[in-house]
């Protein structure tokens, strides 16, 4: 079992629609969550992280976590084509060790 | 006024080839990275430096040296190049204290290709 898995997609959302993202995690132990977001060619940029049970909304977009089923989501409210991406899970686990997902490839179609 | 930045941004070599990788920041962060991001952009940590020391040292060739002469600059040179090697490489930097440690920024990249 991978450590932090996510669905490689493609996404494909239409505009102004919402889009889901999942990922979870193998170690129960772990603390922090992380979402970044990767544009084609380009450096990953932190764009959510929660640590808590439950929601955290930024704008548009808003985390999820249960740590229970070990899972953790990112929800993109009114999907803009610049939202188009790869976003990529990451957890640091019980040892502090940060380990990312393979990453999700989200395409927002006008 | 980049935060985190490396050079080269692209990088072509023969195998069997050295080469080197420079990042440099400027955020005052205590803590610097590399990371390989292969062709399916999965990204795997390689050294993590913390105020010059190295703390983390995945299971890496040891054709891969990191080098950091002060905390605001981790290198990475790369001995015997193989094709294997082709990937991005990233390095980044976070705080020293705190959850803050684990908010990663990266370096726009350095695209090595090995023919």
């Amino acid at each position: 079992q991978k450590e932090v898995e996510q669905n490689s997609g493609p996404l494909s959302v239409p505009e102004g629609a919402i889009a889901s993202l999942n990922c979870t995690y193998s170690d129960r132990g772990s603390q922090s969550f992380f979402w970044y977001r990767q544009y084609s060619g380009k450096s990953p940029e932190l764009i959510m992280f929660i640590y808590s049970n439950g929601d955290k909304e930024d704008g548009r977009f808003t985390a999820q976590l249960n740590k229970a089923s070990q899972y953790v989501s990112l929800l993109i409210r009114d999907s803009q084509p610049s939202d188009s991406a790869t976003y990529l899970c990451a957890v640091t686990g019980s040892y502090g060790k940060l380990t990312f997902g393979q990453g999700t490839i989200l395409t927002v179609h006008p | 006024d980049t935060a985190v930045s490396q050079t080269p941004k692209y990088l072509v070599t023969q195998m069997g080839n050295d080469k080197s990788i420079k990042c440099e920041q400027n955020l005052g962060h205590d803590t610097m990275y590399w990371y390989k991001q292969d062709s399916k952009k999965f990204l795997k940590i390689m050294f993590s430096y913390n105020n010059k020391e190295l703390i983390i040292n995945e299971t890496v060739p040891n054709r891969f040296s990191p080098k950091s002469p002060d905390k605001a600059h981790l290198n990475l040179h790369i001995n015997s190049l193989e094709l294997g090697d082709s990937a991005v490489y990233f390095c980044a930097s976070t705080p020293g204290q705190g959850r803050a440690r684990e908010k990663l920024f990266f370096g726009s990249g350095t695209q090595l290709s090995v023919l």
